[in-house]
């Protein structure tokens, strides 16, 4: 139980373009989703918190309108980078907080690369 | 301010030599301690979750224990495939309990 799954798993795209990410739960409700980013050989780095029905929480330097989140459901949240540029390329990984719990649990990840 | 340190940074091992990575944290009120292991260019997997001193948890050679101030993961007889980072994270106190990451401990396991 308590899987997370991601889609894609990889993406290429071009530069200026939008791309979608989708984040679910597969088997339990999800009260809260995060949203991550991590770069090679280095931590997690927090990007946003979502809850289900509301806007998006963004860590301090994170753009709003540049990394749009929408949770609109308890299993489905999915991140848009629109206007992707080679600097956004990164590993992004969402995890959602199980309902009733403080448990959270990591989808596979999303190779984002941007040419 | 709530924290979580991991030690060691890294660690090397020859297979079958047993060790132990620590977490220590300092929080506010804990809401459950987390271990995960990380490989590379995946998500975090879950391991595991303590919630009160004395807690222990088990799954094939890991072992997680807690106290009041930290929490060790024990790995006995480890194999190469044990090898990934294992990372230590705690709930804030905040309402959707964004995690406190530590740092890490990279362990390599060596045939």
């Amino acid at each position: 139980g308590a899987v997370v799954s991601q889609h894609p798993s990889w993406v290429i795209c071009k530069s200026g373009t939008s791309v979608k990410i989708e984040c679910r739960s597969l088997d339990f409700q999800a009260t809260t989703m995060f949203w991550y980013r991590q770069f090679p050989k280095q931590s997690l780095m927090l990007m946003a918190t979502s809850n289900e029905g509301s806007k998006a929480t963004y860590e301090q330097g994170v753009e709003k309108d540049k990394f749009l989140i929408n949770h609109a459901s308890l299993t489905l949240s999915t991140l848009t980078v629109t206007s992707a540029h080679p600097e956004d390329s990164s590993f992004y990984i969402c995890s959602a907080r199980k309902a009733g719990t403080s448990e959270q649990y990591f989808g596979p990840g999303t190779r984002l690369t941007v040419t | 301010e709530d924290q979580v340190t991991q030690s060691p940074e890294a660690l090397r091992l020859q297979e079958g030599e047993s060790s132990s990575l620590n977490c220590s944290y300092t929080v506010s009120g804990l809401r459950g301690l987390f271990w995960y292991r990380q490989d590379p260019g995946k998500g975090p997997e879950f391991l595991f979750t303590l919630y009160s001193a004395g807690e222990e948890k088990e799954k094939e050679r890991l072992k997680a224990t807690l106290t009041k101030k930290e929490s060790f993961l024990h790995i006995t007889a480890p194999k190469p495939e044990d090898s990934a980072t294992y990372l230590c994270a705690v709930p804030s106190m905040d309402s959707n309990y964004q995690l406190i990451w530590g740092a890490g401990t990279k362990l390599i396991i060596k045939p």
